[in-house]
């Protein structure tokens, strides 16, 4: 299973892009890079998942180099709302199917 | 329904009883996750349901810990002479079936947790 490792915190302003790294270096040939977000007393929320390259949804962007080794969450103009816990996932397809939490990215946007 | 529902949403016993926690998870979810998280830790794997049966247990710290999901919709967790290191968030979450949707499956709806307080 591939674990990663991401920063434990980041801080940013209102209105700027914030960009949130993950290093998955034992990702295998069929695994998915995902990333979640988790408010206060909240479960996780799903943001977006990509195989390689660049994903972009309504919330984000997603940047994948071509070995795959790490992952760039993007957040557009973020705002205080965005403040929150960011968690980068590997899914691996295997006989069984586990997901592998870290500790997250805590990011505070300040106004 | 439209979202995971998780019942109680709190729950507050004393060392050495017993207690269910209910998931209800999306209609047409046939894979069933249940998660411990504690403060400032991420979420923690117990077990993985795939329809009726638990596809991966391995999660689950002992034997006091035991989940059910007898009908492939609602699922509990059950924990037997709960201890104070119980004490935790436990979330579910539901999602697409791998074979129906290998990427589908990667995308998993939580539900808002139920927090255990046992003392």
């Amino acid at each position: 299973l591939a674990k990663t490792t991401q920063p434990i915190s980041m801080d940013s302003y209102e209105g700027q892009e914030v960009n949130i790294t993950c290093s998955h270096n034992n990702i295998a040939t069929n695994d998915y890079i995902t990333w979640y977000q988790q408010f206060p007393s909240q479960g996780p929320r799903f943001i977006i998942q990509g195989y390689k390259t660049k994903v972009t949804n309504e919330v984000a962007s997603l940047f994948i180099p071509a070995d795959r080794k790490s992952s760039t969450l993007s957040l557009p103009r973020v705002s205080l709302s965005d403040t929150a816990v960011y968690y980068c996932l590997v899914a691996s397809y295997g006989s069984n199917y586990q997901l592998i939490w870290g500790a997250g990215t805590k990011l505070i946007i300040k106004p | 329904g439209a979202g995971v529902s998780q019942t109680p949403s709190n729950k507050v016993t004393e060392k050495g009883k017993y207690v269910e926690l209910r998931c209800d998870p999306i209609s047409g979810h046939t894979a069933l996750y249940w998660y411990r998280q504690s403060l400032g830790q991420g979420p923690e794997f117990l077990i993985y349901f795939q329809g009726t049966g638990a596809a991966d247990d391995s999660g689950l710290p002992n034997d006091r810990f035991f989940a059910v999901r007898p009908e492939g919709s609602v699922s509990t967790l059950k924990i037997q002479r709960t201890e104070r290191g119980d004490s935790a968030v436990y979330l579910c979450a539901s999602s697409l079936e791998r074979t129906a949707s290998p990427v589908g499956a990667n995308v998993l709806t939580f539900g808002a947790g139920s927090r255990l307080t046992v003392l």
